[in-house]
């Protein structure tokens, strides 16, 4: 099973700028991996906010915004706000549409 | 509206099996895939499978093959996801998650705790 790596923590001042990344052990990620970045606050469900690495849900707040940054997934948050503290995952899709979450990244907006 | 709505928690030994169950309402329960996806206790997601809900086609990881089964009832709208000879690493969350018209994962079940222990 491939291998998919993230920062496990960053942090960020409110109103600042951060940028999360998603890297796979097999090489580049590209748009065929289809990338997907998450947020999850404790004790919620995962709610989805990027898909095929830069579009956009209807709930997904406009500070948010998805790349590729030199072979890597990314994932930039301008403007954080204090209720943007979460865990954030990213996931790429493999042969076979088989999917691999990444470690995942605990944001903390300090 | 468009609500995915999980059995409730599950206590088993280790060796046993276990089934939770994915209800799907407010919308043609054939028209979206559904993923499973699993987060053991502080850990990451990680992604277990997906079903075809129209002709009940499946893929899994790697990693649970030959143990996990993937069903689905079109007459009750409903997925299974049952995991064979659970172990205490098996203990955690399982969500269902469902695909949109555009972009997947779009709507969450509220998850299932199941707890494998002796």
């Amino acid at each position: 099973q491939a291998v998919v790596t993230q920062e496990p923590s960053l942090t960020v001042s409110p109103g600042g700028t951060v940028t999360l990344t998603c890297g796979s052990a097999t090489g580049a990620v590209t748009s065929g991996h289809f990338p997907y970045w998450f947020q999850q606050k404790p004790g919620q469900a995962p709610r989805t906010l990027v898909y095929d690495t830069s579009k956009k849900y209807s709930w997904t707040p406009a500070r948010f915004s998805g790349s590729l940054l030199r072979g890597k997934a990314a994932l930039t948050l301008s403007g954080a706000q204090p209720e943007d503290e979460a865990d954030y995952y990213c996931l790429l899709s493999y042969t076979g549409a088989r999917r691999v979450f990444g470690g995942g990244t605990k944001l903390t907006v300090l | 509206q468009v609500q995915l709505v999980q059995s409730g928690a599950e206590v088993k030994k280790p060796g046993a099996s276990v089934k939770v169950s994915c209800k799907a309402s407010g919308y043609t329960f054939t028209s979206y895939y559904l993923h499973w996806v699993r987060q053991a206790p502080g850990q990451g997601l990680e992604w277990m499978g997906i079903i075809n809900p129209s002709g009940g086609s499946t893929i899994h990881a790697q990693k649970f093959q030959g143990r996990v089964i993937m069903t689905r009832d079109t007459s009750t709208s409903t997925v299974y996801m049952e995991l064979s000879s659970l172990i205490s690493e098996d203990t955690g969350v399982y969500y269902c998650a469902r695909d949109g018209a555009e972009g997947l994962f779009q709507v969450w079940g509220e998850g299932t705790m199941v707890t494998v222990s002796s």
